[in-house]
């Protein structure tokens, strides 16, 4: 069965320092993967995803996340947080054939001036 | 719409009440999910259709929840004699077709409250 772990219920960071927000997959063959973002009484947004092209993906507002077969991990990074960052992500893995994605727990993420 | 428009937003309930929960998705999308969202934890799967047919719902947790897409477009996701524990946020998503690895639109949710 496909689960992802969040390794961080909460995350912390000052305004302008790198992001890592961290997440370990499990899956019975080659996963889909995303990360997807929840801002207060909004609705979830896709960040990015992999699908077994290019192991490093890019997203939007500057994240990006490298799939890493052997640690079994896709951890979502940023060089810079910003302020707007502030928000809940989710690690997601897509199980079945049509794309039915299990959550992770979630990771608060926190940015500080 | 250009999104996926979900009422009501806030429904409070008494226990042992009946809700139903809209859902319109963005139109000509195939696929809709809807998904329980319980406070401080991810978006749990409850059931899948595809265009009107329920091909998926093992995720309910009790016969009190029942949903329905009888024309392929906007879906209703039911609970019968509510209870303390059905208090969530209820999460509609869509997608344009079942076979997809792309993105979920999902709506803002419906908060449901049971006291």
């Amino acid at each position: 069965a496909q689960s992802v772990t969040q390794l961080d219920s909460h995350v912390s960071v000052s305004e302008g320092t790198p992001v890592l927000l961290r997440c370990n997959y499990s899956s019975s063959y080659s996963p889909s993967l995303f990360w997807y973002v929840q801002h207060p009484n909004k609705g979830l947004q896709l960040l990015l995803k992999y699908t077994s092209a290019a192991t490093l993906v890019k997203g939007i507002n500057g994240f990006e996340a490298e799939f890493k077969k052997s640690e079994t991990s896709f951890h979502l990074t940023k060089p810079s947080a910003h302020m707007s960052d502030a928000a809940e992500y989710f690690c997601v893995v897509s199980a079945g054939g049509y794309n039915k994605l299990i959550f992770g727990a979630g990771t608060r993420l926190a940015v500080h001036p | 719409g250009a999104g996926v428009s979900q009422s009501p937003r806030y429904k409070v309930a008494k226990r042992g009440q009946d809700v139903a929960l809209r859902c319109d998705p963005i139109s000509g999308h195939v696929s809709l999910f809807w998904y329980q969202q319980a406070l401080g934890q991810g978006p749990e799967f409850l059931t899948y259709f595809q265009n009107e047919a329920q091909l998926d719902k093992s995720g309910l947790p009790s016969d009190r929840f029942f949903a329905e897409r009888p024309e392929g477009s906007v879906s209703t996701l039911k609970i019968q004699r509510t209870q303390q524990e059905d208090s969530a946020v209820y999460l509609c998503a869509s997608s344009p077709r079942p076979q997809d690895t792309g993105e979920l639109f999902f709506g803002e949710g419906s908060r449901l409250t049971v006291l």
